[in-house]
């Protein structure tokens, strides 16, 4: 069946450090895989997108890795700050869905807190 | 930039109502999407348009209808509402395989 996993529903970590997270898919074919914050009560936030046939696509203190092999992605986010605490998800399309389908399935979210 | 504008931003119906929640999308985008998010939960696919036409459709219930305008916003329609219906309903907009950029969503309560 297919399946989204995001490492862990929470995550801790000190102001300064690097947060990753982690990303793994099994039965999908994704053209791309995306990454979202959200916030409570909040519309996700686009943040980045990495395609297929990249390995790695970097924005600000954010970077995201990509490997289909592995069928993983790993989210980092530098320097972390109080600022940066909020839920991630990590969502794909489906190559195999067909022609025309481009909906996205979103993983559990993993909830990031930064502690000053 | 101009983004993805929802209304309204919060409902309250009664199980058996009706219920209409709007989406107008980004300026030039072509298609919307539908997405239900219940409490604690990551968001579902519910059904998308392409220059106004369905182009997919993921677990609509029956009950939920949508269509998008000449204008290209779109309405996600909701009888007989249940209280498991009681969600937050993004609507999202892109141009063609693009982006996704949510909008600010709809909390429909149902009492």
């Amino acid at each position: 069946s297919q399946k989204i996993e995001q490492n862990s529903e929470a995550l801790n970590i000190q102001e300064g450090k690097t947060a990753t997270l982690t990303c793994n898919y099994t039965n999908y074919s994704p053209a791309y895989l995306q990454w979202y914050r959200q916030d409570p009560g909040r519309g996700p936030v686009f943040l980045l997108l990495i395609r297929e046939n990249e390995k790695e696509k970097r924005k600000e203190r954010l970077k995201v890795t990509f490997d289909t092999t592995l069928k993983q992605s790993l989210f980092h986010i530098t320097a972390s700050q109080p600022a940066d605490s909020a839920t991630y998800l990590c969502a794909l399309d489906n190559k195999d869905s067909g022609a025309g389908s481009y909906q996205l399935t979103f993983g559990k979210g993993t909830k990031l807190s930064v502690i000053p | 930039a101009a983004g993805v504008i929802q209304s309204p931003r919060h409902l309250i119906k009664e199980k058996r109502e009706t219920a209409t929640l709007k989406c107008y999308p980004i300026p030039r985008h072509d298609t919307v999407y539908w997405y239900q998010q219940g409490p604690g939960q990551d968001p579902q696919f519910l059904i998308s348009f392409y220059e106004k036409m369905q182009s997919d459709k993921g677990s609509i219930p029956d009950r939920f209808s949508a269509q998008q305008f000449s204008d290209y916003h779109s309405e996600l329609n909701m009888s007989s509402l249940e209280l498991g219906d009681s969600a937050l309903y993004f609507c999202a907009s892109s141009l063609i395989a693009d982006t996704q950029y949510f909008g600010p969503g709809t909390r429909l309560t149902v009492l």
